[in-house]
This record gives C-alpha cells, structure tokens and sequence, in this order.
C-alpha cells in the first residue's frame, strides 16, 4: 500500500523558473492539501482540495497554482519561482465524513536559487 | 480560521523522564486533535489523536487531555527514550464544515541518553 506519494523528492531551480509538484494517493480520500514547512514556522496550508472538483486557498497561497486533477491526483505549480520559496513541500490526504488523520508523502526539498 | 499555539518550541529532557507538550486552540467547534511526530528529514506521521467526546486518551507511554472548556490539549510522554526524539505537532480542525488540519508550529523534543 503505498499510502501517498509525492514527487520529485529534491530540486533546485532558478528564480523565475517553473515547476509542478506532483501529489497522488490511494486510499481513496476525498481531501487532500499542500503544505510548506520551514524552520520555526510548522506546517503552513498553502492550498487544499476537500473533494474532487473543488480547490481553495489557505493560509500561504501567493505564488502558487493547485490542480485537482482526479480523486487520486493533486498537483502544486510554481509559475515563476522566487528564493522565499524554498521550502520543504508536503502532500497529504484525509477523509472528510469522519475526522481522521492525515497521511502525508514523503516531502519535497526545493531549493530557489 | 483556525488557530494553534503550541509550547514549548523545544524541550530538551534526561532519558526517563516525562515530557509534556500543550497546545491551545481558537475555534471552538473543533473536534478532532490529533499528534504527529517527525523525525529528522522524514514525514509527520500520527502517534495519537483525541476526540471532543472525550477527556483523556493513554496508548502506552503517550497519553493526550483535552480541556474544551478552556481549549487546549497536551501531549504527555512518560519514560522518554533516545528514540523519542523528534519534532511534535498537535493540530485542529479548520474550514466550513470540513477536517482541515491546522497545526502548531512544533515542538522540538532532545532526549539525552
């Protein structure tokens, strides 16, 4: 069961490049999320799907694009990448009806250079 | 929206001891408080949760209390070992009516051998 899973695992980029997290799970959850974690700050939502179809920001959304692309499928875009965005990048999932936990992949390191 | 406060940042403890962790919440029609631990360039994963129905929850050397009335919630770790090292997050509900997690910013735990 591989739960959810995120890629790529690192990357580098060059201010003003782009990119696209990729988030996907298979549990069969309804919602899933993007968070950022830096030092000292926790875990901060950046945008979040509570079901297939729908998307809404959070608390850290500048900068950055959501895709819901199917229930499984969950993807982070940086359309013009700055140095404030170097992060470590979590997906996660959960279901809605009961409260639950939230799973999470295994993280992004991406560093703006 | 939701919003947790969680002390201390860092906790630094002798093997054997007991470690405890409080967060306070600002929404009071939360109802799932869930406790994620991370350890050092891995992914949170949850170790204990607690529901507004009830007051107290032990699974062996973790137990988390739960105050509604004055909103907040503990994480408590009795006979702390080398291995419990780690950071801590507690976190809340958020959102219209769905599990949105909220987290606190962490809790760095050092267990000293």
């Amino acid at each position: 069961n591989a739960g959810v899973t995120q890629t790529p695992k690192f990357q580098v980029l060059k201010t003003g490049q782009s990119m696209t997290l990729q988030c996907a799970q298979d549990m069969n959850h309804n919602s899933m999320y993007w968070y950022r974690q830096d030092p000292g700050m926790g875990l901060r939502l950046i945008y979040y799907s509570a079901s297939e179809g729908t998307t809404d920001k959070g608390e850290v959304p500048n900068g950055y694009n959501v895709s819901r692309l199917n229930k499984r499928e969950f993807s982070l875009r940086l359309e013009s990448a700055a140095p404030s965005q170097t992060s470590v990048y979590f997906c996660a999932s959960s279901e809605v009806q009961f409260n639950t936990e939230a799973f999470f992949g295994q993280g992004t390191r991406l560093t703006v250079v | 929206g939701e919003n947790v406060e969680q002390h201390p940042s860092t906790l630094s403890v002798q093997e054997g001891d007991s470690a405890v962790i409080k967060c306070t919440y600002s929404d009071s029609a939360s109802n799932y408080f869930p406790w994620y631990k991370q350890e050092l360039g891995k992914r949170p994963q949850l170790i204990i949760d607690i529901r507004s129905n009830v007051g107290e929850k032990k699974d062996q050397r973790i137990a988390v209390t739960l105050n509604k009335t004055a909103k907040h919630f503990s994480l408590h770790i009795t006979e702390t070992q080398p291995e419990d090292s780690a950071v801590y997050f507690c976190a809340a509900k958020w959102g219209r009516g769905s599990y949105i997690p909220t987290f606190g910013r962490g809790t760095s735990l050092i267990v000293h051998p």
